[in-house]
């Protein structure tokens, strides 16, 4: 069956403009996460969904940051007013419940000039 | 929340060599989970190992619980074997925790 998507792959965006990526979970899975991962470090926790509820925003790092789910699917990550150091890969996950096996899409790579 | 660490941070490895990467955690797991991040950046799950103790053809992965600690070994490596090898957990939540990596490079 088909796996996490991601879009965009890439994006280019210059400072101060607000970009939007989206993920699209393993069907049926109900808890969606998002993580941040910087050049040569380990992925970040960011924000988790249980179906369209945002039970937890506790690592996104700044209010620039906003993340939906309005219909226990498909996901957005949203950043305004980009800055520099946002420059990361953004991966997205999904799994069936909270504490079982995460699965994750190909990233999507946002670099800030 | 938990601390994961993993060692060694690099490894090189001749084609045909096994290896053994470890994953040591701070607190108590309800998850674990090895990965495999390819070239692109792909995050392959390897295994889903909160204890015991699994194995996927030429991949095999022990996690003892009581100690605080996994092992992932890879047995007759392959050119293909390269890549960022990645151990995350949690506990007593939903949020995965990951390791540095161990970044391994197998030469033909």
């Amino acid at each position: 069956g088909a796996g996490v998507s991601q879009s965009p792959r890439y994006k280019v965006a210059k400072r101060g403009q607000d970009v939007a990526l989206r993920c699209d979970p393993i069907s049926g899975h109900v808890s969606l996460f998002w993580y941040q991962q910087a050049l040569g470090q380990g992925p970040e926790f960011l924000t988790y969904f249980q179906n369209e509820a945002q039970l937890d925003k506790s690592g996104l790092p700044s209010d620039r940051f906003f993340a939906e789910r309005p219909e226990g699917s498909v996901s957005t990550l949203k950043i305004q007013r980009t800055q520099q150091e946002d420059s990361a890969v953004y991966l997205c996950a999904s799994s069936l419940d909270p504490s079982n096996e995460q699965f994750f899409g190909p990233g999507t790579r946002l670099t800030v000039l | 929340g938990i601390q994961v660490e993993q060692s060694p941070p690099d490894l090189i490895l001749q084609e045909g060599a096994n290896s053994t990467l470890r994953c040591n955690f701070s607190d108590s797991v309800n998850n674990l989970q090895w990965f495999h991040q390819n070239p692109w950046g792909q995050l392959i799950n390897l295994f889903y190992i909160p204890s015991g103790t699994k194995q996927n053809g030429r991949l095999s992965a022990t996690t003892v619980a009581t100690e605080r600690y996994s092992l992932l070994y890879i047995s007759s490596s392959q050119t293909t074997d390269s890549g960022v090898y990645f151990c995350a957990a949690c506990s007593n939540d939903y949020k995965l925790s990951f390791g540095a990596g161990t970044t391994v490079t197998v030469r033909a």
